[in-house]
């Protein structure tokens, strides 16, 4: 089966730090990648995607990679800011056999100290 | 376009009752998602429609869930006679994407049960 495996948390960095939060999947197929953000009491938010190899999703200074080679999509922001704090979830999708169901990690939590 | 909307946000309910919670999807998305989340923990798929079929359900889902999705567009998910391990976080998602399946979350649902 598919499953995402993150990086145990909490991450406590002070502001201005750099942020790597790592994540690596097994699938049976050739998925899309996701990382998605959730703030206290809401809901998930979409952070940034990759559908193919190679291919880097960036935003709000976010960045991830799509490492076929390694399975991996790690999360990396270069100056963290108070606001970041939350937990960041790893996630995949393989739209096969009509299935659109994804798989998410258990996620991480971020704190960041000013 | 609105989002996905939710409702109620908090729902508190004594053990054994039955409650109803509402999803109302971004309109032109076609996929509907039912997760719950606890506290720590990634969203746990609970199950899904196309439109207005009901395409999966999770093995782990109680026969006191039922979802229904009756036009293609807003979802419901009702529990039945209420348990307090039922006391989650009960997030919906949208989706309608051929390309990457992203998915957009509402604000979910706090589910207390005493």
């Amino acid at each position: 089966g598919n499953s995402v495996t993150q990086m145990e948390g909490p991450v406590t960095l002070s502001e201005e730090a750099f942020l790597t939060i790592n994540c690596t999947y097994t699938a049976t197929g050739y998925p899309s990648l996701f990382w998605y953000v959730q703030y206290p009491g809401e809901g998930l938010q979409l952070l940034l995607k990759a559908t193919k190899a190679d291919d880097k999703g960036s935003n709000k200074g976010f960045e991830a990679t799509y490492r076929k080679e390694t399975t991996s999509f790690h999360l990396e922001k270069g100056s963290v800011q108070v606001s970041d704090s939350a937990v960041y979830f790893c996630a995949l999708i393989i739209a096969s056999g009509g299935s659109y169901i994804p798989t998410f990690g258990r996620g991480t939590s971020l704190i960041v100290h000013p | 376009d609105t989002g996905v909307s939710q409702n109620p946000r908090h729902k508190i309910t004594k053990r054994g009752q039955n409650v109803t919670f509402r999803c109302d999807p971004i309109s032109e998305h076609n996929r509907l998602y039912w997760y719950r989340q606890t506290l720590g923990q990634g969203p746990e798929f609970l199950t899904y429609f196309q439109n207005e079929a009901q395409l999966e359900k999770s093995r782990l889902l109680s026969d006191r869930f039922s979802a229904e999705r009756p036009k293609g567009s807003f979802s419901t998910l009702e529990i039945q006679r209420t348990e307090q391990g039922d006391s989650a976080m009960y997030l919906c998602a949208s989706s309608g994407g051929t390309v990457s399946y992203e998915q957009y979350f509402g604000p979910g649902t706090r589910l207390t049960v005493t």
